[in-house]
């Protein structure tokens, strides 16, 4: 079965554009949750969703945004761009919603660079 | 503060054990869990415990919760070569504990 998937794997970006990270869920999973990883540190809350609602936001700003497809994959995008969003941005799902069985399946991740 | 604490850097011989700690905030997390990341790969859940439990095992993990201290460990047996990787506990927090809050992440290395 194929686990979860992020696209693209690796982009470059310069400052002030806009981006938009993809991710497909394991079959079966209706909770996707999004996380930011910069260099060095852990994992970074910044959205989940939960049957194509927004259930939880990190302390992110506005110009993130994410939205889940009726197929339950699901989009982040990032307008206006700075240097501080260089990340990888790790896609998460899940069964459910909640912690009820503990386990969020993470792909590999999204690398993006701005310059 | 918000903050769950990992001390950054562990190194241990190839068959001793690994004892990895963190500090956690919010006490009224349900699960605490350890995930591991291998360079260039995403993470994977390790084991996670339950917050009324105070001792969970599972073959060569051991974790242990001090509630009171909000403390979490997790002890890796017989550690080998193939453990070497970043180690990151995580809370769960939100209202469904639907927003999982990871430590800072500690780089684990077995010497041959």
């Amino acid at each position: 079965d194929a686990g979860v998937t992020q696209s693209p794997t690796h982009l470059i970006k310069t400052r002030g554009q806009q981006v938009t990270l993809r991710c497909s869920p394991i079959s079966g999973h209706k909770s996707v949750s999004w996380y930011q990883q910069v260099l060095g540190q852990g994992p970074q809350f910044i959205f989940q969703y939960y049957e194509k609602e927004e259930r939880g936001r990190g302390n992110f700003p506005d110009r993130f945004s994410a939205r889940q497809f009726p197929n339950y994959s699901s989009e982040l995008n990032v307008n206006a761009l700075l240097l501080g969003d260089s990340a990888l941005y790790l896609c998460a799902s899940s069964l459910v919603q909640g912690a009820v069985t503990g386990e969020l399946f993470f792909g590999e991740g999204s690398r993006l660079t701005v310059l | 503060g918000e903050d769950v604490e990992q001390s950054l850097f562990l190194s241990v011989r190839e068959g001793d054990s690994s004892v990895i700690n963190c500090t956690y905030t919010d006490s009224s997390s349900t699960y605490l869990y350890w995930y591991k990341q291998e360079p260039g790969a995403g993470l994977q859940l390790l084991t996670y415990i339950f917050s009324n439990m105070d001792m969970k095992q599972d073959q060569r993990l051991t974790v242990l919760l001090n509630k009171k201290d909000k403390h979490l460990s997790l002890r890796i047996a017989d550690t080998q070569t193939g453990d070497s990787a970043i180690y990151f506990c995580a809370e769960s927090r939100g209202f469904t504990g639907n927003q999982f809050y990871f430590g800072t992440g500690t780089s684990l290395t077995v010497i041959p």
